[in-house]
């Protein structure tokens, strides 16, 4: 089991505000670096896949970097609503084993009204 | 709504049941996978189906044993389960490589 360690484990923000959380992963043997968003008694859904170092994705004010030489990635929410709240997953998959995500323990972010 | 269905939602059993949990997808994804998450740890990867193959086992206990008749379908039979199965456990789908998966809302299961 390979680990995979995300920064901070809770954040609780007021709306409006910017925050960024973070993921670090094993470097070696790379293949691809996934966010999702679990939002309570629903199903985690996708938010990005990287697979390139330097790799910049956007959807709406979520973004994320990744650093595969380094082994981390971060991911931004810009102005923060209460429907963000929600835990924020990262996982990542090797070489060896395209399907195999090795998931963290998730950053629970709460942004207060 | 993620196209990913799974029933029942909610199981509770005894140490001596046997039981299935089942996963349904028509998204035309041709892996699957059964992931099982426990209080404060990680989402754990159970079993990955590719193509109706089995590709992953994580050195998963006999007693959770996967089944794919087809792409759109997947089981996961329970026997003998201990307490510490007790978890979350969650069916996803995805066309494989690096794509994302989509998730199903899980069931919650309780072994007495």
């Amino acid at each position: 089991i390979l680990n995979v360690e995300q920064s901070p484990q809770s954040l609780h923000v007021q709306e409006g505000d910017s925050t960024n959380f973070t993921c670090s992963f094993p470097s070696s043997n790379f293949y691809a670096l996934h966010w999702y968003r679990w939002e309570t008694a629903k199903s985690p859904e996708a938010l990005f896949v990287m697979t390139l170092n330097g790799d910049e994705k956007k959807k709406g004010r979520i973004s994320a970097t990744l650093n595969t030489k380094e082994g981390y990635s971060y991911l931004y929410i810009k102005g923060s609503q209460p429907e963000d709240s929600a835990t924020y997953l990262c996982a990542f998959s090797q070489i060896t084993g395209a399907n195999n995500l090795f998931f963290g323990t998730g950053t629970r972010l709460t942004v207060i009204p | 709504e993620t196209g990913v269905t799974q029933t029942p939602r909610h199981l509770v059993m005894g140490m001596t049941n046997k039981k299935s949990l089942k996963c349904e997808q028509h998204l035309g994804h041709n892996a699957m996978y059964w992931y099982k998450q426990s209080a404060k740890k990680p989402l754990e990867l159970m079993f990955v189906y590719n193509f109706k193959e089995q590709t992953e086992n994580n050195s998963v206990p006999s007693r959770f044993s996967p089944e794919c008749p087809n792409s759109s379908h997947l089981f996961l039979h329970l026997h003998t389960l201990q307490p510490e199965d007790s978890a979350l456990y969650l069916c996803a789908s995805s066309l494989g490589g690096p794509s994302e998966q989509y998730f199903g809302p899980g069931t919650r299961l309780t072994v007495t």
